[in-house]
């Protein structure tokens, strides 16, 4: 079964430092999307995106937070300038449609 | 905006007991609920959706519209059931998650 495959499992920077999360979704998904998950805390959205933009953000993806499609199969997301609160499970999602999300197996942030 | 609830964080049973995760809702449409499961060290995988009714390894849920619940049942539980199970509702392109239940199946 195809899986949505994510890199680094761990990533480990320093505050202030640009850091870029990888993704490869399932190859004939549409949409994309980026979650978090801080330790001991819910899933939550981090923004959505399909035909080449976002399609939606939530309040915690501001602007030191980009997304983007470089090629056909990588789904990257970048932090400018981490803080240490942007430590955290990130997880990468794909779905063809109405179809539901698959998961990738995340990568965990460390700012130090 | 939607909202999903997991009142309990931690839940644990023994093995053949039933057990019931509970999962409540606040939306104004018609909601699409899902529950996922994570187990130690994988990726979330998606146990069930409300509009496909099945069971899958045993589980199943019915949304109560006028409850607005969804919550996750098994008659007998079993020890590769301890997991992290979260109550998902999708609007549009978001996905919003329950807090997550932690269930434990002991021996």
């Amino acid at each position: 079964e195809p899986e949505v495959t994510q890199t680094p499992s761990h990533q480990v920077t320093q505050m202030g430092q640009e850091v870029i999360l990888r993704c490869v979704p399932i190859s004939n998904h549409l949409y994309f999307y980026w979650y978090r998950q801080i330790l001991g805390q819910k899933v939550e959205f981090l923004v959505s995106f399909y035909n080449n933009e976002i399609s939606e953000k939530s309040e915690i993806f501001d602007d030191q937070f980009s997304v983007e499609r470089p090629d056909g199969s990588n789904f990257t997301l970048k932090i400018r300038s981490t803080k240490l609160e942007d430590s955290a499970m990130y997880f990468c999602a794909s779905t063809g449609g109405n179809s539901p999300l698959h998961f990738g197996n995340g990568t965990r942030l460390t700012v130090t | 905006a939607q909202r999903v609830t997991q009142p309990e964080k931690l839940l644990s049973v023994f093995k053949g007991a039933p057990v019931e995760l509970k999962c409540n809702y606040s939306y104004s449409g018609s909601p699409e609920l899902f529950w996922y499961v994570q187990y130690s060290r994988q990726r979330l995988q998606l146990l069930l959706r409300h509009i496909s009714r099945e069971s899958i390894k045993g589980f199943t849920a019915d949304l109560n519209k006028g409850e607005t619940s969804f919550h996750l049942k098994k008659p007998f539980a079993q020890e590769e059931d301890s997991a992290m199970y979260y109550c998902a509702l999708r609007k549009n392109s978001r996905l919003t998650f329950g807090e997550g239940t932690q269930l434990t199946v002991n021996p």
